[in-house]
């Protein structure tokens, strides 16, 4: 199975500020057919199912604000909120679709400082 | 609108059974694979297997085979995770999701069905 590792765990971070999310995946998930990282990213907020934010490492699913960008490749991706609001506090998970059985990172708890 | 509404909260005894449901409407329900993820109290997610409605196709993590059954129905557009035999260890919420292909991001969810196991 491909293990995917996110760091930090959780972060507190000033509304109006950057927030940074790392997921580290143990095998590259950059399918050579298409040149496509097989990578998305969810958000979980209390008591809801995820939502599906970005796929293919950096395209934002319908509606999804514009201050939420994806980027990386291979092994290493990163989830940005470059301006924290107060309804992004959540979990966000990245996500391998490279291979079955997809997995998910163990999650980022973001919060406000 | 995609819609995948799942049934109530289920409260069982160990060695019991148990199937919940996935209600699936606002598209071609025989041409998207549907997806059943586990989420333990705290935990991380994880993906247990996949059935494409079109053939019934079904695909399986190496941890959950043989543990569980996923299937679905066409005529009723549902799709379904079963037990035949529940342990306190299968206490967890269950979600629902849709997906294109066996390797696709889970473009809309279920709300979940928590699935409590205690004697």
């Amino acid at each position: 199975d491909i293990v995917m590792t996110q760091s930090p765990d959780s972060l507190a971070v000033s509304l109006g500020e950057r927030a940074t999310i790392n997921c580290k995946s143990s095998q590259s998930v950059l399918h050579s057919s298409n040149n496509k990282n097989y990578l998305g990213w969810y958000q979980q907020k209390p008591g809801q199912p995820p939502k599906l934010l970005i796929y293919w490492t950096s395209t934002r699913e319908s509606g999804v604000p514009d201050r939420f960008s994806g980027s990386g490749s291979g092994t290493d991706f990163t989830l940005t909120i470059s301006s924290l609001q107060a309804e992004d506090v959540a979990v966000y998970y990245c996500q391998q679709y490279y291979t079955t059985p997809l997995t998910f990172g163990g999650g980022t708890k973001v919060e406000i400082k | 609108e995609v819609q995948l509404v799942q049934s109530g909260a289920e409260v069982k005894k160990p060695g019991e059974s148990l199937k919940i449901s996935c209600k699936c409407s606002g598209y071609n329900f025989p041409s998207y694979w549907v997806a059943w993820v586990r989420q333990m109290p705290g935990k991380d997610l994880e993906w247990m297997g996949i059935v494409y409605p079109g053939d019934s196709e079904t695909r399986y993590s190496p941890s959950f085979q043989g543990l569980v059954t996923i299937s679905a129905d066409r005529s009723i557009t549902t799709a379904y995770l079963q037990w035949n035999r529940l342990k306190a260890s299968d206490t967890a919420m269950y979600y629902c999701a849709r997906l294109y292909t066996p390797m696709s991001p889970f473009d809309s969810w279920g709300q979940g069905t928590l699935v409590t196991v205690s004697s």
